[in-house]
């Protein structure tokens, strides 16, 4: 069966600092995606970013971007220049196919002014 | 992007009752809709995935006669949850899942507050 860890129940960074968040995945699968999802207090679902197995170069959407090492099955996400409203629960999943995604444990990040 | 949403947004009922939480997909067809769970201060669950026209797939532990699943047509599914205990209070989030070439995405609702007393 497919597991993700986020071995960071909470994380905190200065306001405008850049922080990582780890996660680690088992799988046997090759092709799979996987994705960052970030949970604010309104607790709406939100899509970070997301990466496809396949594909080599990692995955960026703005102040995101994820280091992706497939052969280490590790996928972490690290967010620069933090902002206030980057605060809430980060949550990596992974999902192959069709199927249900697999969620991790989730990070708190906490942005201190 | 795409949007669900989920009604009601927050319901309280009495032990022995029966509720029942709405999941709809507004701009888009959905194909296959997932129920999740989520327990404060813990990850997401998936208890049920429905297919339009189809009966659910319950994750093992989730009791298929309690969580009944239905997904009448491509923009609803919902899911009841019948003769409800304190238990059972949680936050139920829904998502819906497009066919074709974003056929790995899913969107999720904004999920609804169950509160038994």
């Amino acid at each position: 069966a497919q597991t993700v860890t986020q071995s960071q129940p909470e994380m905190s960074v200065q306001e405008a600092e850049t922080v990582t968040l780890s996660c680690t995945y088992d799988t046997s699968e090759s092709d799979y995606y996987l994705f960052w999802y970030k949970q604010p207090p309104s607790r709406q679902m939100i899509l970070v970013i997301r990466q496809e197995a396949y594909k080599q170069q990692n995955a960026t959407e703005n102040r995101f971007s994820v280091n992706f090492q497939k052969a280490a099955k590790s996928f972490s996400l690290k967010i620069s220049d933090s902002q206030l409203g980057d605060a809430a629960m980060y949550f990596c999943a992974y999902r192959s196919g069709l199927r249900k995604l697999v969620f991790g444990q989730g990070t708190r990040l906490t942005i201190n002014p | 992007g795409a949007v669900v949403s989920q009604h009601p947004s927050w319901v309280i009922c009495k032990s022995g009752t029966s509720v029942k939480i709405e999941c709809r997909s507004l701009d888009f067809q959905a194909t296959t809709m997932f129920w999740y769970r989520q327990f404060p201060k813990q990850s997401l669950m998936l208890m049920a995935t429905s297919n339009e026209g189809s009966k659910a797939t319950y994750e093992q532990g989730v009791e298929k006669d309690k969580f009944l699943i239905n997904h009448a047509s491509l923009t609803l599914s919902t899911l009841t949850v019948t003769s409800a205990h304190p238990e059972d209070s949680s936050f139920y989030i829904c998502s819906a899942s497009l066919g074709g070439a974003v056929a790995n995405e899913q969107f999720f609702g904004p999920g609804t507050r169950l509160t038994v007393l």
